[in-house]
Formats: structure tokens, sequence, C-alpha cells
């Protein structure tokens, strides 16, 4: 079993919906990051938590440390939020363990 | 400020061959971490360098080794290649790294024929 897990894998939205991902961890961990990869490889760091609720624009991390379980939500989507999120834990220092990520369409 | 530099972007090399990477980090970040990404795997960790020393290692053969220098540029080196090390190789830097975001490269794509 994977220590990163996330769902959905692939998630189609109308602009303008309201979006969740999700990523559940099995280890201990000093920070969980959000990541945002956009198709040619680079990833752009979104958030880097380790408890309770970040905002970034339209972006929200939360993250449960007792249920070990973090949620990304995107209010008022658009097209150009289309990419692949992928969640990450850090047990030590850049140590990242990876989820296999989920990719977002967007649709106008 | 100038992002995180990795050269080649593209590179093809054959079976039994060895490979160099560079990453230059932001400036007056010490801290740089190396990634692999394949369809197959996803992402892994590879290592972080910090200050010229090695801090982290994830479970990757000895094929696969890097090293930092004094301006905080790290190069990775990949040995003997396999068919299954072709993939993306990210880096990535932060100012200390451990609690700290990194910042990442646009990466180098290594097709091993």
């Amino acid at each position: 079993k994977n220590e990163v897990e996330q769902s959905p894998q692939n998630l189609t939205a109308q602009e303008g919906e309201f979006i969740t991902i999700n990523c559940s961890y099995s280890v201990g961990i000093s920070a969980l990051h959000w990541l945002q990869q956009h198709p040619g490889g680079g990833i752009v760091s979104l958030f880097m938590l380790s408890s309770g609720k970040k905002k970034h624009g339209r972006l929200i991390a939360t993250i449960n440390i007792q249920e070990k379980h973090s949620s990304l939500h995107i209010t008022a989507s658009h097209p150009r939020d289309s990419a692949v999120y992928i969640c990450a834990v850090s047990p030590w220092g850049n140590d990242m363990r990876f989820g296999a990520g989920t990719r977002l369409t967007v649709k106008p | 400020k100038a992002g995180v530099t990795q050269t080649p972007r593209y590179l093809i090399k054959t079976r039994g061959q060895q490979v160099t990477l560079s990453c230059s980090p932001i400036s007056g970040h010490r801290s740089v971490s190396w990634y692999q990404q394949t369809p197959g795997q996803g992402l892994q960790f590879l290592f972080e360098y910090f200050s010229e020393t090695q801090r982290n290692k994830g479970n990757f053969p000895g094929r696969f080794s890097g090293r930092q220098f004094s301006n905080s540029r790290s190069e990775m080196n990949v040995s003997t290649l396999e068919l299954g090390d072709s993939a993306l190789y990210l880096c990535a830097s932060s100012l200390k790294g451990g609690w700290q975001p990194q910042h990442f490269g646009d990466g180098t794509r290594l097709s091993i024929l």
C-alpha cells in the first residue's frame, strides 16, 4: 500500500465549480505539501502545512493530523486550473513521499 | 530573481553510458533536492544536499550519485544507464531544506535508447 493515497485520480469539472482533492497518508510527518504540475513538467509548490488551514487566492488547503488526511479545495474553478495536483509528505526534511497525483480538467 | 535552472532540458543516451545533470538553485538557497518522475513510479525522492553534504537519500541504487559545490550548484550523475532510467529529473531548492518551501526547476527529460 502506498504511503500517500490521493483521490480521485481524475477529475473533470465545469468552470465555476467547487473542487476538492483528498490526500490520506500512513506515516508520521513533519509537513505536507500540495504541488501543481502543468503539462511540460514544471512543478509549483502551492502549500506546505503541518496543521490547520491555509488559503491563497481561490485555493484552500486543510490538514487533520489526527486523521492523517488533507484536502485541497479550489473555489470558482477556471480552465487555467487544469493541471495535475500532487500531495506529498515529509517524514523528515526533504525526503518527500508523493501521491500519484490527481489530473484535473476544468472545462469552459 | 532567477528561478531554479536545470541543464540540459533534454538528453538522449544509450544503455551503459553515464550522464551528468546540472541544477543551479535560486541565489541564496543552500539546499538542493533531486527527484525522479516516471509514468510507472511517479515522483520519487533521490537525495538532498545542503552545504556540500548529502543530508538525505532515497531508495535508489548506487549508480545514482550527486554532489554540491560551494556555490550551492548541484550535479547528479547516473552511471551505467538502463532503459528504466528514462525519466524526468527534477531538482528543487530551498533556503535551508527541512521545514522550508521548495522551488522546482523545469526538469531534465532523459531518454535512454
